[in-house]
């Protein structure tokens, strides 16, 4: 298994330019997340999907939208990149069986907007 | 919504001595508690977990508490080595899985 897959590695956008993350796992999860993380602030949650064809917003949409048409991809898209959205994305797959429960990350995306 | 506070924000040790993080957690209907390693470069990675129905859990020189009552949990990491040098994340969500919120962050360095 590959686990979790991310591309690209690093990006640098102009503001206001469009760009899609990718994400992909190959376990099988039901769950499936992207997350932001910016010094001293931790991780914090965008977009979720609890299946495919079901997103929800988490503690940071704005500017971001995600789709899920299939349960392997979850890509995350920047519609008109900010310099506030410079950060490391990381996308995480999880799943929930019999009262386990794990959460696997990818390597993450180092994006800058100038 | 839930928010995760977590303290030190930076913490060194002695190798061998012991390190303690703190977390705690705002809504009442949270009941599970997982923590996770970052090393530099890469994602995080889970290294232990707690459910609310469970007061402590270990794994070898790791445990975490819980107080749900206080809505406090810990991170207690015994006889630190240097490869335990990394930064680590509390989180909490309910057993729903699906929106897990991360606590700040500690950056522990363990000194050789």
């Amino acid at each position: 298994n590959a686990g979790v897959t991310q591309t690209p590695k690093f990006q640098v956008l102009k503001t206001g330019q469009s760009m899609t993350l990718q994400c992909a796992q190959d376990m099988n999860h039901e769950y499936m997340s992207w997350y932001r993380q910016d010094p001293g602030m931790g991780l914090r949650l965008i977009h979720y999907s609890v299946g495919a064809g079901i997103t929800d917003q988490g503690e940071v949409p704005n500017g971001y939208n995600v789709s899920r048409s299939t349960t392997e991809d979850f890509p995350l898209r920047l519609l008109s990149a900010a310099p506030s959205q410079t950060s490391v994305y990381f996308c995480a797959s999880s799943y929930s069986a019999g009262g386990q429960y794990e959460q696997y990350f990818g390597p993450g995306t180092r994006l800058t907007v100038t | 919504g839930e928010n995760v506070e977590q303290h030190p924000s930076t913490l060194s040790v002695q190798e061998g001595d012991s390190a303690v993080i703190k977390c705690t957690y705002s809504d009442s209907a949270s009941n599970y508690f997982p923590w996770y390693k970052q090393e530099l470069g890469k994602g995080p990675q889970l290294i232990i977990d707690i459910r609310s129905n469970v007061g402590e859990k270990k794994d070898q020189r790791i445990a975490v508490t819980l107080n749900k009552t206080a809505k406090h949990f810990s991170l207690h990491i015994t006889e630190t080595q240097p490869e335990d040098s990394a930064v680590y994340f509390c989180a909490a969500t309910e057993t729903s899985y699906d929106k897990v919120i991360f606590g700040p962050g500690t950056s522990l360095s363990v000194i050789p």
